[in-house]
């Protein structure tokens, strides 16, 4: 079994940033990848980027590149998700979720999420 | 980016019922097809992955199939507790991408 906790519910003002943590534990494997999705009131799941904390990387999808900062602090198997920049549009649960596989992933577990309101 | 295109879109039907969710690729995803769950206000759960093969603990009510750009999800027989919104998710190529979605409500 493996735990994925998130930090919780944030209101923020528009222009402002935000940064979700996610602890994982349990049976977590030292090569899992961490990835961050989210999900509008009432709309689909988006997919917003990636970190293998053991290897140091991130991959962020297009739309959120140069806003968003995926990062893991290895020692205490947290990953961070922050987004900057903030509008109404980003009003969403964002979510954390783990994949054993670098490529072709599928996601076995979740954090419970973590809603983000934005608004002034 | 793949386009992932779920139907229908909503759906009603009763406790004991057979029910198929189709998800259809705008390219070619292989078998690299995953299927998930949500009930309301919870994450998804990860139900199928690779099209075919059942995650650990899900019941054996739900199956999946498919290769390349069509596949489906089906319930053989409903149970009250099915009744949710049920997404397909690709891993073939980046960025990853998810259907929008198909609620299963009770008739």
């Amino acid at each position: 079994q493996v735990h994925l906790v998130q930090s919780g519910a944030e209101v923020k003002q528009p222009g402002s940033s935000v940064k979700v943590s996610c602890e994982a534990s349990g049976d977590t494997v030292s090569n899992d990848a961490i990835y961050w999705m989210r999900q509008a009131p009432g709309q689909g799941l988006e997919w917003m980027g990636m970190t293998i904390p053991l290897l140091g990387t991130a991959n962020y999808a297009r739309k959120f590149q140069g806003r968003v900062t995926i990062s893991a602090d290895r020692s205490t198997t947290t990953a961070y998700m922050e987004l900057n920049s903030l509008r109404s549009e980003d009003t969403a649960v964002y979510y954390c979720a783990r994949a054993t596989k670098w490529h072709n992933p599928e996601f076995d577990y979740w954090g419970q999420g973590t809603l983000i309101t934005v608004s002034s | 980016d793949i386009q992932m295109t779920q139907s229908p879109s909503s759906l009603s039907a009763s406790v004991g019922d057979r029910v198929t969710i189709t998800c259809r690729a705008s390219q070619i995803i292989n078998n690299f097809l995953n299927w998930y769950q949500q009930q309301p206000g919870k994450a998804p759960k990860l139900l199928i992955y690779g099209a075919s093969n059942l995650q650990s603990a899900v019941p054996s009510r739900f199956s999946g199939s498919g290769f390349g750009t069509d596949f489906t999800l089906t319930i053989s027989s409903l149970e009250p507790e099915d009744f949710a919104t049920y997404f397909c998710q690709q891993s073939n190529s980046p960025p990853i991408t998810f259907g929008q979605g198909t609620r299963l409500e009770i008739k």
